[in-house]
């Protein structure tokens, strides 16, 4: 089993739509969570931190949930710049090493 | 502020060569450098993490003669893929972390090798 696993997608949205990614985690020791944004042969660059207590950032809403080991992203309001790959991260316990999941791939259309 | 720079961007090399990467810090002193390989359609894997001035902790399965890599200042790492061969054709990325930084990584823009 993957330590994180998120669905690939690709989703296939249209501009002003919402949608969600999931994501979960199999070690329960693990620290800290965070979104990132990888765009087509770029590197990742962090969206956000996710918290316990759920944290928005304009259009995005991240939320924690430590008991399932689960990870959540809301992106409302698509936009066409918004089509990249969504990458659900874990810091683990061990010297700060970030476990990467797949990436989920969004594509906004017109 | 927190920018991590790599050379080259980009380098295609014959197999068996030797191809060394670095990573910098621009505006930070990194304490610990980490470099990770990404295929295509696959996730980042870390391959090792380095702290300056002490060997590197290589991740299981990485080959640590195959993969050397120095960080022999706070602000400078090199990876150097010895004998490269097709199958490490890849994007190679660092990211870099210090104090004062909330050990937050910052990503450099990757390295894409192609080995022929």
């Amino acid at each position: 089993r993957k330590e994180v696993e998120q669905d690939p997608g690709p989703f296939n949205v249209p501009e002003g739509a919402t949608v969600a990614f999931n994501c979960t985690y199999s070690n329960s020791a693990s620290q800290s969570f965070f979104w990132y944004r990888q765009d087509c042969r770029k590197e990742p660059k962090l969206l956000m931190s996710v918290y316990s207590s759920g944290n928005e950032d304009g259009r995005f809403t991240a939320q924690l949930n430590r008991a399932s080991q689960y990870i959540s992203l809301l992106i409302r309001d698509s936009k066409l710049s918004d089509s990249a790959t969504y990458l659900c991260v874990v810091a683990s316990n061990q010297g700060g090493k970030l476990i990467f999941g797949q990436g989920t791939e969004l594509s906004v259309k017109p | 502020g927190a920018v991590v720079s790599q050379h080259p961007s980009w380098v295609i090399c014959k197999s068996g060569t030797s191809v060394k990467i670095e990573c910098r810090s621009l505006d930070f002193q990194a304490t610990t450098m980490f470099w990770y390989r990404q295929f295509p359609k696959q996730s980042l894997m870390l391959m090792a993490t380095s702290n300056e001035g002490s060997k590197a902790t290589y991740e299981q399965g990485v080959e640590k003669d195959k993969f050397l890599i120095n960080h022999a200042s706070l602000t400078l790492s090199t990876l150097t893929v010895t004998s490269a061969h097709p199958e490490d054709s890849s994007f190679y990325i660092c990211s870099a972390s210090g104090t004062g930084l909330q050990e937050t990584q910052y990503f450099g823009p990757g390295t894409r090798l192609l080995v022929l």
